[in-house]
C-alpha cells in the first residue's frame, strides 16, 4: 500500500525556518517524482514545489522561490522542504504528492495520484 | 487570485447532471492538458481526471472531463451525496519565471 507521511510542522515565528519531511513506502520512491502542494486554512491548493526522482530538475512556485528548498534522499525513502525566511502568507497545511503516471508510463503534468495527511504550518509571532 | 478561474460554487439534485467551469490562458490550458480533483472535507485531495478526459483507475465513469482552446470542463453525471465535495482544476504553465504547477480556486458542490 502507497503511504506517504508528512512531519515537522508546526509554530514558528515571521522569518524563521522550518523543515518538512515526507517518509514515502509502498512503492519505488527512487522511480517517481514528487511534489509538496498547500493548502492556506479555508483556501485553495497551491504548488509549492517539484522534484524530479534523481533530482536533476527542480521547480519552484514564484511565491517561495529564493525562500524554499526542495531535495529527496532515495536510500532513505524520503523528500524534504527547507523552508527560510518564513511568512505569514506561508500559513498552510503542507502535502507531498506523488507523480501520477498512467499504464502506458505517461506522466501528465500536474498530475498527482497519491497524497499524505498534511502537515499544518502555522507561521505568527 | 488563481491562475485559473472556476466558479465558487456549484449545486444540484441527486441524479442530476452538473457541470464545472475552468478557465485559463494560453500558457497553461491552452497549451497544456488539465486535471481535475476531488477534495473531501478534512481530506487530501484526489486524483479524478488527467490529461482532459482520462480517469485513473477505480474512478467512476459518471465522471468526465472536456477542454477546449483555453477552458476546460468536469461533468458528473447520476449527481450522487457522496459528491459533495471541493473540485479544483490543475494544469502545467509555461510561465516566463519558469515552468510551474496552476490551480484552480476551487468550486464547492452541494448535493441538495
Amino acid at each position: 500500500e502507497v503511504q506517504l507521511v508528512e512531519s515537522g510542522g508546526g509554530l514558528v515565528q515571521p522569518g524563521g525556518s522550518l523543515r518538512l519531511s515526507c517518509a514515502a513506502s509502498g512503492f519505488t520512491f527512487s522511480s517517481y517524482s514528487m511534489n509538496w502542494v498547500r493548502q492556506a486554512p479555508g483556501k485553495g491548493l497551491e504548488w509549492v514545489s517539484y522534484i524530479s526522482s534523481s533530482s536533476s530538475t527542480i521547480y519552484y512556485a514564484d511565491s517561495v522561490k529564493g525562500r524554499f528548498t526542495i531535495s529527496r534522499d532515495n536510500a532513505k525513502n524520503s523528500l524534504y522542504l527547507q523552508m527560510n525566511s518564513l511568512r505569514d502568507e506561508d500559513t498552510a497545511v503542507y502535502y507531498c504528492a506523488r507523480d501520477y503516471y498512467d499504464s502506458s508510463g505517461y506522466s501528465p503534468p500536474g498530475g498527482f495520484d497519491y497524497w499524505g495527511q498534511g502537515t499544518l504550518v502555522t507561521v505568527s509571532s | 487570485q488563481s491562475v485559473l478561474t472556476q466558479p465558487p460554487s456549484a449545486s444540484g439534485t441527486p441524479g442530476q447532471r452538473v457541470t464545472i467551469s475552468c478557465s485559463g490562458s494560453s500558457s497553461n490550458i491552452g497549451s497544456n492538458t488539465v486535471n481535475w480533483y476531488q477534495q473531501l472535507p478534512g481530506t487530501a485531495p484526489k486524483l479524478l481526471i488527467y490529461s482532459n478526459n482520462q480517469r485513473p483507475s477505480g474512478v467512476p465513469d459518471r465522471f468526465s472531463g472536456s477542454k477546449s482552446g483555453t477552458s476546460a470542463s468536469l461533468a458528473i453525471s447520476g449527481l450522487q451525496s457522496e459528491d459533495e465535495a471541493d473540485y479544483y482544476c490543475a494544469a502545467w504553465d509555461d510561465s516566463l519565471n519558469g515552468p510551474n504547477v496552476v490551480f484552480g480556486g476551487g468550486t464547492k458542490l452541494t448535493v441538495l
